[in-house]
């Protein structure tokens, strides 16, 4: 139980190009999820906070308009990076919360964005 | 963003031994969690701590969750080959308030073990 789906695993796109990443639990509902960046030999930096049906919290230094989050359903939220530009290359790892339970966060298996 | 003090940073060691982690934080989690994360994949969860003082085992790994609540250790014996990779310990605050549900992750600690 408690698997969480990243996909892609991987992309590379062209500078100016937006590229959409998506976050499903598959077999919980999770009411939250989360976006997290991380760079190489570094930790997990969180982004924001992605609640079903609102706005998603953005933490600060994190553009919003940069990084559009969706989280229509109670399975599947979405990390769009639009106007991709070199400096946006990282890994990128989304983790969803289950509804009720203990609060944990289990993580998709991140998504490798390489912007050319 | 706020870490926890994870240490050490890295850590080679021979097949079979025994390996200890920590970390420690100067405000109050009151969920202790401990990951593992290969490389080019996401954090796998290890073992989560919910109470001070709390010792939990999963297999030859053991944590527990310091009394005072400001730190945490992960012990992995006889170590195996396939526990490369790095380890992350997270804090997580109670509920109420904007952190509620957010992890702290520590810097992680980079395990190698030779054959």
């Amino acid at each position: 139980g408690a698997v969480v789906s990243q996909h892609p695993s991987w992309v590379i796109c062209k500078s100016g190009t937006s590229v959409k990443i998506e976050c499903r639990s598959l077999d919980f509902q999770a009411t939250t999820m989360f976006w997290y960046r991380q760079f190489p030999k570094q930790s997990l930096m969180l982004m924001a906070t992605s609640n079903e049906g609102s706005k998603a919290t953005y933490e600060q230094g994190v553009e919003k308009d940069k990084f559009l989050i969706n989280h229509a359903s109670l399975t599947l939220s979405t990390l769009t990076v639009t106007s991709a530009h070199p400096e946006d290359s990282s890994f990128y790892i989304c983790s969803a919360r289950a509804a009720g339970g203990k609060n944990i966060q289990y993580f998709g298996a991140g998504t490798r964005l390489s912007v050319l | 963003g706020q870490q926890l003090n994870q240490s050490p940073q890295s850590m080679f060691i021979q097949e079979g031994e025994d390996v200890s982690m920590n970390c420690t934080s100067s405000s109050i989690f009151n969920t202790w969690l401990w990951y593992k994360q290969d490389p080019g994949e996401g954090p796998v969860l290890l073992i989560a701590l919910y109470k001070a003082g709390e010792l939990t085992s999963n297999g030859r790994l053991t944590a527990q969750f310091g009394i005072t609540r400001k730190d945490s250790f992960l012990n992995i014996s006889a170590s195996i080959p396939s526990d490369v990779g790095i380890y992350f310990c997270a804090g997580q605050r109670a509920a109420g308030g904007t952190s509620y549900g957010k992890l702290t992750f520590g810097q992680g600690t980079i395990l190698t073990v030779h054959p």
